[in-house]
């Protein structure tokens, strides 16, 4: 069974820095791209960031360019988004989610993990 | 960037109607069109890749079709547990990945 668990959200001041992880199990983590996809409090779904299995390409979107770093560790099974110079508009639940091999479609998400930017 | 527009926001029915979900996108994609049920609280659950392509385990009932720049997402005989917000979304090669604003589909 695939899963996907994400970690390292909380409550940070604007300005300041977060890093979330996403553990991956029940498929082959090192073949597959993953993304990172937010959803802020009533809102819709934005993607924020895809790697690919080799960590190149990576892709970001606008809205968090320069500012959020996605990586992985296909050793570990790990998915990460270090993020920096957070606003308020950075609040909002953060998906790591799979994309199915070969393409771009996401197909597995996992459940979630909260950033607050607010002082 | 590729703009995904749905139709529409909100749909108010009844168990067992038949609803149709549209989604456009401002450049033609081809059939690199996914749809997504997100039940308040959850994460999003696949429902139909490549336009048309049913995912594994989803029931019969949801169904879609399209191609170019035009889609719909249609459930034929709608069930309690249906009633979620849906999404589209386009996967083809890269463009920001963007989503459809979403249509939260409501009880009559």
């Amino acid at each position: 069974e695939v899963q996907l668990v994400e970690s390292g959200g909380g409550l940070v001041q604007p300005g300041g820095s977060l890093r979330l992880s996403c553990a991956a199990s029940g498929f082959t983590f090192n073949i597959y791209s993953m993304n990172w996809v937010r959803q802020a409090p009533g809102k819709g779904l934005e993607w924020v960031s895809y790697i690919s299995s080799s960590s190149s390409p990576i892709y970001y979107a606008d809205s968090v360019k320069g500012r959020f770093t996605i990586s992985r560790d296909n050793a570990k099974n790990s998915l990460f988004l270090q993020m920096n110079s957070l606003r308020a508009e950075d609040t909002a639940v953060y998906y790591c989610a799979r994309s199915r091999s070969g393409g771009y479609l996401v197909d597995y998400w996992g459940q979630g993990t909260l950033v607050t930017v607010s002082s | 960037d590729i703009q995904m527009t749905q139709s529409p926001s909100t749909l108010s029915a009844s168990v067992g109607d038949r609803v149709t979900i549209t989604c456009r996108a401002s450049q033609s994609i081809s059939s690199w069109l996914a749809w997504y049920q997100q039940k308040p609280g959850k994460a999003p659950k696949l429902l139909i890749y490549e336009a048309s392509s049913l995912e594994s385990g989803v029931p019969s009932r949801f169904s879609g079709s399209g191609s170019g720049t035009e889609f719909t997402l249609t459930i034929s005989s709608l069930q309690p547990a249906d009633f979620a917000t849906y999404y589209c979304r386009h996967y083809n090669s890269y463009s920001p990945y963007t989503f459809g604003q979403g249509t939260k589909l409501e009880i009559k």
